[in-house]
């Protein structure tokens, strides 16, 4: 059974960069049947989605952080990361991992016609690693 | 970008049902996937593509999705089911993961 873990700097600086890696062990990362992501939950509030990443790098990033996001993945290792930089106390939140499953397939009209995709769910997490921006 | 919406909170009797809705415009087409948030623990998938349960959650869970409305239903509710409660989808628009707001599920 797979299981993931975050590790990283538990506390940053205003302005640095926020890295986070999660290791998974128990499977591998590299099978294509899945994606790999992250989601942060600031205190006293809901969960917030930050960005998935596939086995071979393809990147989906959460439109309010993209320009201070950097994903990435290492299939060597079993592990990928996350890098948030130029960080606020508003980044401060409960960081977790996650594996994203492949939901029911289907279809939709885009610009270049029918395309396929997959209803994205999380369907293992990891346990979670809380990250203060702080001086 | 596709916005769901929960309501903060919902309160019922032990061994009353529990019903926890998700409004989003013709979430009806795309699949609805809920999780279980309990003090200091990881989320937990209880429904995947709207009402199908991993085997580790009990059948009192169930789940509906038609029209502008996504429901999970908790039957004979128990102290233990007392948690954050949060719809989920993926938004094949934008290719974006996309959490409702979490209902916070009150046993009275």
């Amino acid at each position: 059974q797979l299981q993931l873990q975050e590790s990283g700097p538990r506390l940053v600086k205003p302005s640095e960069t926020l890295s986070l890696t999660c290791t998974a062990s128990g499977d591998s990362i590299s099978s294509r049947s899945f994606l790999w992501g992250w989601v942060r939950q600031p205190p006293g509030k809901g969960l917030e989605w930050i960005g998935s990443i596939s086995e071979s790098g393809s990147t989906f990033y959460s439109p309010s952080l993209r320009s201070r996001l950097s994903m990435s993945v290492d299939t060597s290792k079993n592990q990928f990361s996350l890098k948030v930089s130029s960080v606020t106390a508003a980044d401060t939140a409960l960081y977790y991992c996650a594996r994203h499953a492949k939901g029911r397939g289907d279809y939709e009209e885009g610009e270049e016609g029918e395309r396929f995709f997959y209803h994205y769910y999380m369907d293992i997490w990891g346990k979670g690693t809380t990250v203060t921006i702080s001086s | 970008s596709f916005v769901l919406t929960q309501p903060p909170s919902v309160s019922v009797a032990p061994g009353q049902t529990a019903r926890i809705t998700c409004g989003g415009k013709n979430i009806g087409i795309k699949s609805v996937h809920w999780y279980q948030e309990k003090p200091g623990q990881a989320p937990v998938l209880v429904v995947h593509d709207d009402t199908y349960r991993p085997s580790e959650i009990p059948e009192r869970f169930s789940g509906s999705n038609s029209g502008n409305r996504a429901t999970l239903t908790i039957s004979r509710v128990d102290a233990g089911d007392e948690a954050d409660y949060y719809c989920q989808v993926w938004d094949s628009s934008t290719d974006h993961v996309v959490f409702g707001g979490g209902t916070k599920l009150t046993v009275l």
